[in-house]
Order: structure tokens, then C-alpha cells, then sequence
């Protein structure tokens, strides 16, 4: 398997563009997650999903961003409009429904909002 | 909620040995992972526990004691590769999503 796919891997925007961030799991996995890294809060969860059914997006940081999975293949996380302070790693993993099974993270997508 | 702590920073010497502790305070735990992010990667698995006692995986050890809320990984024959970030995650209710720590930043000099 490739992994899990991200795309793309570096963005630089402009304050109040429209972001949009996209993400492949590892075929067969149930479930999805959305992370957001920065050296002052560390990794922090945005939204998971399970079976493309959104579970817990309470680490949404507001109504900017938003969060869709149309299919087991295929995730979004928008940003609208962006801010400076949503510069960040974002990341994307994937994990089986065994409890035991580490999840397994995309290469991230670096933003800039200048 | 959960509260995972663990320290900022260490440093040591290639070749030596390493502890990186871990204390977590949660309600239905259900287990703990540990995970290593080199600068500018993604996270990757290192470690799973969930009973207590050590699980060793070649130079990579980890231990749990789950009446005391502590892990710790232990590093052996330490390489310079080894320089890292080594972030600590708790399972708990039954999600089985892990909370992660904020993650050791380890310095392996000559």
C-alpha cells in the first residue's frame, strides 16, 4: 500500500483565501483523523471519522474549518477564510478498528497564511 | 480529559542509553502507544502497551505501569539517527482514540 496520501504537501496563501486540504487513507481502514501541529500546542485532533461518518469534531477550532469524507477513499479539510494564525502542519492518518493498531499519519501539509 | 506529561528536552550521548518518562492522568485507559517524528516527517509507531511490564523491540524498550500513570521508552546504543522527537499517546473510554503528549525533543551529540 502507498500509505496514506496527502495533498498538498506545502501551501502558502494570502489572509482570507480558501484553503482546501486533501487526503487518501490506507485503503481498508474504518477510520480517518484530522491533526493540526504547531510548536506551541503541539499535535491536537481536529475531527475523526469512522466509516465517513464524522464522530468527534470538538478540536475544530472554529466554524472556519470544516471537515468532509464523500467516500472510504477520500477526505477535505477546509479552510474558509484563512488566518495567520492557522499556519501549521496538518496531518492526516488512518488506523484499522483494532484497538490495538497504531494509526498511520501522511506526510502532513505545511501552510503558511502570510 | 486526559493530562499526558512529559519532558520538553533531553540531550545525551551517542552510544549511551536514554529514559524518556511519561506520566498520564486519564479515566479508561485502554492503552499506550509511543511514537517517533524526525523534524519535517509525519509521526510513525514505535510501541504499543497495554499491560504493564516491558516490551522490548530490538534497541527500543517500553515499559507501563498502569497503577502509577507512567511509561517510559528506553533508547539503548544510541545513534545519531536517533535525534527525534518522541511524542507519548493514551487510549482511553471506549473511543481507543489516543491523546497525544506534547513530545520529548532528544538531542543525540558525538
Amino acid at each position: 500500500d502507498a500509505g496514506v496520501i496527502q495533498s498538498p504537501r506545502h501551501e502558502v496563501t494570502e489572509m482570507g483565501q480558501e484553503v482546501t486540504l486533501r487526503c487518501k487513507p490506507i485503503s481498508g481502514h474504518d477510520y480517518l483523523f484530522w491533526y493540526r501541529q504547531t510548536m506551541m500546542r503541539g499535535l491536537e485532533l481536529l475531527i475523526y471519522f469512522n466509516n465517513n461518518v464524522p464522530i468527534d469534531d470538538s478540536g475544530m477550532p472554529e466554524d472556519r474549518f470544516s471537515a468532509k469524507m464523500p467516500n472510504a477513499s477520500f477526505s477535505t479539510l477546509k479552510i474558509q477564510p484563512s488566518e495567520p494564525r492557522d499556519s501549521a502542519v496538518y496531518f492526516c492518518a488512518s488506523k484499522s478498528d483494532r484497538p490495538q493498531e497504531t494509526q498511520y499519519f501522511g506526510p502532513g501539509t505545511r501552510l503558511l497564511v502570510l | 480529559g486526559q493530562n499526558i506529561d512529559q519532558p520538553t528536552e533531553m540531550t545525551a550521548t551517542e552510544g549511551a542509553i536514554v529514559q524518556i518518562n511519561c506520566t498520564y492522568q486519564t479515566s479508561g485507559f485502554n492503552g499506550l502507544f509511543w511514537y517517533q517524528q524526525h523534524a519535517g516527517e509525519a509521526p510513525t509507531f514505535l510501541s504499543y502497551n497495554v499491560l504493564d511490564g516491558l516490551e522490548e523491540k530490538g534497541r527500543f524498550s517500553s515499559f507501563l505501569s498502569r497503577s502509577k500513570g507512567y511509561s517510559y521508552l528506553l533508547l539503548k546504543e544510541l545513534q545519531m539517527k536517533d535525534s527525534a522527537s518522541y511524542l507519548c499517546a493514551v487510549g482511553s473510554g471506549g473511543s481507543y482514540i489516543p491523546t497525544f503528549g506534547r513530545g520529548t525533543s532528544l538531542i543525540v551529540h558525538p
